[in-house]
């Protein structure tokens, strides 16, 4: 089965640094690779993802994350952290691509706090 | 389209209850998918629809759990004779489109306490 690891419980960064969040999977096959964001007492949040093709892929609010078959990561990263960024991240992957099976895998995400 | 909602938000019942969750997908999409996810976890699969069909279940679902989507509109989750590990937050999710590349949306969730 698909799976993705978050090996940071929580990230501390000061405002104005840059940040990275990491990511790494396992999978069979080409992995589809997503990022959500969960802000307290709401929903996930959509932020990016890889399909195919470029390996740096932009999202929202200023994000990109960087694929990486070779070392099978996908960290998600900010070239300058704002406090409004403090959340919580998850990587997921798409279970069984290329089939009917629609289920994603999330990992247990990462706490990302920005300091003033 | 004011995004995926669900409700209630919040549910506090007792033990051996059943309770009924309801979501309301983005109104084109044709997919809608319901997980859970417990405190320090990520969410986790429970099942998908693709309009009226459910095609998918997690073992996670057990007998007590049933979900439906009539007319490929909304959906609802029911939990029969709660137990206290069914606490956790019920998250719905809907997207568009016959691949398995697009994103899922979620919507704010709604919480189960279990007394």
């Amino acid at each position: 089965a698909q799976s993705v690891a978050q090996p940071e419980d929580q990230v501390n960064v000061a405002e104005g640094n840059p940040l990275t969040v990491k990511c790494t999977y396992s999978v069979s096959g080409n992995p589809y690779l997503f990022w959500y964001v969960q802000y307290p007492n709401r929903g996930l949040q959509f932020l990016l993802k890889y399909i195919t093709g470029d390996n740096l892929v932009k999202g929202s609010y200023g994000f990109e994350a960087e694929f990486n078959k070779s070392q099978t990561s996908f960290h998600l990263k900010k070239p300058s952290a704002l406090v409004s960024d403090s959340a919580l991240y998850f990587c997921a992957v798409r279970d069984k691509p290329n089939t009917g099976f629609q289920k994603l895998v999330f990992g247990t995400g990462t706490r990302l706090l920005v300091s003033p | 389209d004011t995004g995926v909602s669900q409700n209630p938000r919040h549910k506090i019942t007792k033990r051996g209850q059943n309770v009924t969750f309801r979501c309301d997908p983005i109104s084109e999409h044709n997919r809608l998918y319901w997980y859970r996810q417990t405190l320090g976890q990520g969410p986790e699969f429970l099942t998908y629809f693709q309009n009226e069909a459910q095609l998918e279940k997690s073992r996670l679902l057990s007998d007590r759990f049933s979900a439906e989507r009539p007319k490929g509109s909304f959906s609802t989750l029911e939990i029969q004779r709660t137990e206290q590990g069914d606490s956790a937050m019920y998250l719905c999710a809907s997207s568009w489109g016959l691949g398995s590349y697009n994103e899922q949306f979620f919507g704010p969730g709604t919480r189960l306490t279990v007394l």
